[in-house]
């Protein structure tokens, strides 16, 4: 089956460690997305890309990094300069290198700073 | 400032009636706007997509309508069922084509049986 792997679903990390969350897709699909969710928050992109070896920064790139070496994989690190980390993270992928089309989700992956 | 807003932060709503959540968006020029459903803990999952030139779209006890001039998508549930409960999220596509979806900050329904 297609579709958007996230992993882990649950991390937890200490103060001060970068962690990195990664993101596997098998639709073939060019673009990819990390979005943030916290509660009442909805969601909020972090970093995007159309095209490997290609990233732009979202809405709340701070503190975050991200890599395209393959089509199928987009890792999000949150580095220890990200103030405030613990939240709900997710991934998506859309078909072709527009921005505007369907997105499909991963699971998420629920990070929480000790 | 650019503002997308789903104005009610939850709805409660019987079994069987219909629910009606609203989009409102302010500084924008959509090309079209798309609905998603997301259960906790999950991610969002698809459902409708409605282009600007079109005022209504329905998929089974689903349907979107969007006015450009009002800069509102209305999305209902008929005939709603417990198994509806949700968040529901809308997410409109800027005419540019070169910005990413922006999502409004939801809606969570609940069908009370």
């Amino acid at each position: 089956d297609g579709g958007i792997t996230q992993s882990p679903k649950y991390l937890f990390r200490k103060e001060g460690q970068n962690v990195t969350l990664s993101c596997e897709q098998n639709l073939n699909h060019d673009a990819m997305y990390w979005y943030r969710q916290d509660p009442g928050q909805g969601l909020r992109l972090i970093y995007y890309s159309q095209i490997v070896n290609d990233f732009q920064k979202g809405d709340i790139a701070e503190g975050y990094s991200v890599s395209r070496e393959k089509k199928e994989s987009f890792p999000l690190t949150v580095t220890s300069a990200q103030k405030n980390p613990t939240a709900f993270y997710l991934c998506a992928s859309s078909m072709g290198r527009g921005l505007t089309g369907e997105l499909f989700f991963g699971e998420g992956s629920r990070l929480t700073v000790l | 400032s650019q503002k997308i807003e789903q104005n009610s932060e939850a709805l409660n709503i019987q079994e069987g009636k219909t629910a009606t959540l609203t989009c409102n968006y302010t500084n924008y020029s959509p090309a079209y706007l798309q609905w998603y459903r997301q259960d906790p803990g999950r991610g969002p999952v698809f459902l409708l997509l409605i282009r600007e030139n079109e005022k209504e779209k329905r998929k089974e006890r689903l349907k979107v309508t969007f006015d450009t001039t009002l800069k509102q998508s209305l999305f209902h549930i008929t005939a709603s069922q417990p198994a509806d409960s949700a968040t529901y999220l809308c997410a409109l596509a800027e005419n540019s084509g070169n910005t990413p979806l922006v999502f409004g900050k939801g809606t969570r329904l609940s069908v009370i049986a």
